[in-house]
């Protein structure tokens, strides 16, 4: 298995709601990532996790909650959000920190937030 | 890299021809670069990497080519096809925080039959 599976592929939400995002791989990779991309603009970095913990949150607002409960997935919790905070949200991942060979990237989830 | 707002610049090219896609990043610190291909509905799909020290590297059908001195790392694709229509990110790492890529602007890349 050589793909990052991410689910639902299309969201609506509304901003009063809490949804979460799904991710997995079953690559054995070590590190797993969040990503926001909006139209015609390239992928925005927001989560890294190394090895299942947080290491690095790009100043992400706490509406959005990531969580690796092992090291095959990667959840980000959303709560409150706002129609800004509507994008294609990506997760990859990489065979360790050093994310080298590059990462894989899941088909990603369209959220849309009204 | 910079954001070009809502319009990404494109190349178009007829197929078969060569392509050349262009990137200025901005850390001369960076040492770990890839191209990836984004399309439509689809997240990024690795293209190629290169590390710094390296000026070119080849893999099949495509190219890339790293000029450190300007900051410059281009991505020739040969005989472009149909298929390559897509848009064409480059990314950029420091060694030691391989993790934390950051992606250019981006380039749509159109391919007339």
């Amino acid at each position: 298995d050589t793909e990052v599976t991410q689910t639902p592929k299309h969201l609506v939400m509304g901003m009063t709601n809490k949804k979460s995002l799904k991710c997995e791989q079953h690559m054995g990779h070590r590190a797993m990532y969040w990503y926001k991309q909006k139209a015609k603009k390239p992928p925005e970095l927001m989560f890294v996790y190394s090895y299942e913990k947080l290491s690095i949150n790009e100043s992400v607002p706490s509406r959005f909650s990531p969580e690796c409960p092992n090291s095959s997935l990667l959840n980000l919790h959303l709560h409150a959000l706002q129609p800004e905070d509507s994008a294609l949200y990506l997760c990859a991942s990489s065979q360790d920190s050093t994310g080298d060979y590059g990462y894989t990237f899941g088909s990603g989830t369209r959220l849309t937030v009204v | 890299g910079e954001s070009v707002g809502l319009h990404l610049p494109t190349l178009s090219v007829q197929e078969g021809d060569n392509s050349i896609i262009n990137c200025a990043y901005s850390n001369s610190a960076s040492d770990y670069f890839i191209w990836y291909k984004q399309e439509s509905g689809k997240g990024p799909q690795f293209i190629i990497d290169i590390r710094s020290n390296m000026d070119k590297r080849q893999g099949q059908r495509v190219t890339v080519l790293l000029n450190k001195t300007v900051k410059h790392l281009s991505l020739q694709i040969a005989a472009t096809q149909p298929g390559d229509s897509a848009v064409y990110f480059c990314a950029e790492a420091y060694l030691y925080n391989f993790n934390k890529f950051y992606f250019g602007s981006g380039t749509k890349l159109n391919v007339k039959p």
